[in-house]
């Protein structure tokens, strides 16, 4: 089945860097783009950037388009999620997606 | 960016009685390919947002068809006709036809 799974939980200081990974599985990777979105603690979901699957176009929100870089592996069906210059309000669940569906499990990335 | 809005903010419903809310975009979501990109999650506690419903009407694969989608261009409805205790959590509308894609607040659902 289409599946995407995250890599584990990160806890980082303020002004480092976090990679969150998400391995696609069950479907062909370079067909479909990649999006990204976070989840502050029970806050709503918001949109950081798409990457195309097999271009490397992409597109970040406004909002993180100076401190994201987003990239994709074809030969390991994998996207890449990078944020730098973290900041205390980066602490959230952030999530990988094939719109619609599926979404990956989650990634916690906590900065403190 | 395409502004959602959802009401209400949060619903409490007795088991066995519908439910309905709300959702209005800012632009219309109708494609010149004639489907409507609006979309209907659920957030269960401690999960991911799993798809509910696609380009406006469409139940996704092992979604219950007590869940329905309705509505057109701007305005949208999601409907429960019987609402069950697993349907708790938090109801995201969420429109792919530009980028960013952009979600509405979430309306939560809670059983009395």
């Amino acid at each position: 089945q289409v599946q995407l799974v995250q890599s584990g939980a990160e806890v980082k200081k303020p002004g480092a860097s976090v990679k969150v990974s998400c391995k696609a599985s069950g479907y062909t990777f370079s067909s479909y783009g990649m999006t990204w979105v976070r989840q502050a603690p029970g806050q709503g979901l918001e949109w950081m950037g798409w990457i195309s699957g097999h271009s490397g176009k992409k597109k970040y929100a406004q909002k993180f388009q100076d401190r994201v870089i987003m990239t994709t592996d074809t030969s390991t069906s994998t996207g890449y999620m990078e944020l730098r210059s973290l900041r205390s309000d980066d602490t959230a669940m952030y999530y990988c997606l094939r719109v619609p569906s599926p979404w990956g499990q989650g990634t916690l990335v906590t900065v403190s | 960016d395409i502004v959602m809005t959802q009401t209400p903010l949060s619903l409490s419903v007795t088991p066995g009685q519908p439910a309905s809310m709300s959702c209005k975009s800012s632009q219309s979501l109708l494609h010149s390919d004639g489907r409507t990109y609006l979309y209907w999650y659920l957030q269960r506690p401690g999960q991911s947002p799993q798809l509910l419903i696609y380009e406006l009407s469409s139940r996704f694969s092992g979604v219950p068809d007590r869940f329905s989608g309705s509505g057109s261009g701007t305005d949208f409805t999601l409907k429960i006709s019987r609402v069950e205790a697993e349907d708790v959590g938090v109801y995201y509308c969420m429109q792919g036809i530009d980028l960013p894609n952009t979600f509405g607040q979430g309306t939560k659902l809670e059983i009395k």
